[in-house]
């Protein structure tokens, strides 16, 4: 059984930086492209952000591009996302999500989240 | 900004038949947008249900089927069963990164 386990969120004031991590366990972590989706309370899911197995395609949505990182280390099986200048509307349920390949196509094992509120 | 529109919401009796469907406002969806389908019932995790259009996974009911259809990607549930009901999400890829659409909520009653 493949299990996607995320950490890092919690409760940031605008402005301020915050970094999720991401492990996974059931297949090689190596092998596989991954994504982040956010979804704010009550809302539908955004893509946030998506890397391929050795990192040479990186992906943003508008809404994050130049704030947000994503890297990886294939040798300790972490994903991460680097969040700089955080604003409200970054508040939201963060999935990590593996992809069902070595590319960024279909997301397909998911996470239970962790939750970013970004608020003073 | 690109928008990915989807039907807010629709509501089906059991055992009836259902599409869904995802338009681009960049115009009409083809299979280069590599549709996704994913069904999320409250409290869970999204679940994959299609990928590439119109395949399906292993673990996905065979009531699912996606397709093209009128220059937007669709989803077809037939026969509906009352666990059907969620939220139904597309995901379609524009060349370098990927859009969501806005949801459907299925009721189904």
């Amino acid at each position: 059984e493949v299990q996607v386990v995320e950490s890092g969120g919690g409760l940031v004031q605008p402005g301020r930086s915050l970094r999720l991590s991401c492990t996974t366990s059931g297949l090689s972590f190596v092998d596989y492209g991954m994504h982040w989706v956010r979804q704010a309370p009550g809302k539908g899911l955004e893509w946030v952000s998506g890397i391929t197995w050795n990192s040479a395609k990186i992906a943003y949505a508008d809404s994050v591009m130049g704030r947000f990182t994503i890297s990886r280390d294939n040798a300790k099986n972490f994903l991460y996302l680097q969040m700089n200048s955080l604003r409200v509307e970054d508040t939201a349920l963060y999935y990590c999500v593996k992809d069902m390949g070595g590319y960024i196509q279909t997301p397909l094992f998911w996470g239970q989240g962790t939750l970013v509120t970004v608020s003073s | 900004q690109t928008v990915v529109t989807q039907e807010p919401s629709l509501t089906v009796s059991p055992g009836g038949t259902v599409t869904l469907t995802c338009a681009s406002s960049t115009g009409a969806v083809t299979s280069d947008f590599y549709p996704n389908w994913f069904q999320q019932k409250p409290g869970q995790a999204p679940r994959s249900l299609i990928y590439g259009t119109s395949k399906e996974h292993s673990s996905t009911p065979a009531r699912f089927s996606g397709s093209l259809l009128g220059g937007k990607a669709a989803l077809t549930l037939s026969p509906v069963h009352p666990e059907d009901e969620a939220e139904y999400y597309c995901l379609l890829y524009y060349g370098g990164a990927w859009v969501f659409g806005g949801g459907t909520k299925l009721t189904v009653l």
